[in-house]
């Protein structure tokens, strides 16, 4: 597709269930990173691939987060046992090389925000 | 880490008026700084971008100056549009991160009255 694309827009959930969250990149980038943004902040790190393997995903807050890209396009990020603190836009970016692209541009979607009650 | 501390919102001024966001940073290095920007039901997409020390960016009539003697990276704009109505983000790599990996400020609401 034209830009990257984030499904679903909004989910909303409770407390204590699985959920997943999908990302489809740019046809061709390399690099896929997902970000949380709660209500008022900016957005946070969580995890990056460069290609199929997750090159760092120091930024996952617990063991209950997790995210896979198994053929080196399309990411899911897994989220078992969600809590309300949970609660936030979920972003995923992608760029065509590790450092950001040429430009250092990372193109992001518009966000798949979970509700967690 | 590396990190920003963003002006904090909202901002609300009149269409023609003067535009300034203030951010500064706390960096190892003189690493890339960046401007994000996010209009209503829009991702978030780069506004403007500046390299190294004295450098400055400039997009859509928007300009930031790269300033390592005041650690500082803010954003003008001479004379604001409603479409410029938006949510703007400074940011800057994580330490030893790759480019990608950004630090972001917690965003200024900027609303623009006709």
């Amino acid at each position: 597709g034209a830009g990257v694309s984030q499904t679903p827009s909004n989910k909303v959930t409770e407390k204590g269930k699985y959920v997943e969250l999908r990302c489809d990149p740019i046809s061709g980038h390399t690099a896929l990173y997902w970000y949380r943004q709660s209500l008022g902040q900016g957005p946070e790190f969580l995890i990056y691939f460069q290609g199929t393997g997750a090159a760092d995903d120091s930024g996952l807050p617990n063991d209950r987060f997790f995210a896979v890209r198994p053929e080196g396009s399309v990411s899911t990020l897994k989220i078992q046992r969600t809590e309300r603190g949970d609660s936030a836009v979920y972003l995923c970016a992608s760029s065509l090389i590790a450092t950001g692209g040429p430009g250092g541009e990372l193109f992001f979607g518009e966000g798949s925000r979970l509700t967690v009650l | 880490g590396n990190s920003v501390t963003q002006m904090e919102g909202p901002v609300t001024l009149s269409e023609e008026a003067f535009l300034t966001i203030n951010c500064t940073y706390t960096a190892t290095g003189y690493p890339s700084l960046f401007w994000y920007v996010q209009y209503p039901g829009e991702g978030l997409q780069l506004l403007l971008k500046a390299t190294k020390a004295d450098d400055k960016g400039s997009n859509k009539g928007f300009e930031a100056t790269y300033r390592k003697e005041t650690t500082s990276f803010h954003l003008e704009k001479g004379s604001v549009q409603v479409s410029d109505s938006a949510v703007y983000f400074c940011a800057l790599p994580d330490r030893g991160s790759t480019l990608g990996r950004l630090y972001f400020g917690r965003g200024t609401q900027l609303t623009v009255w006709p």
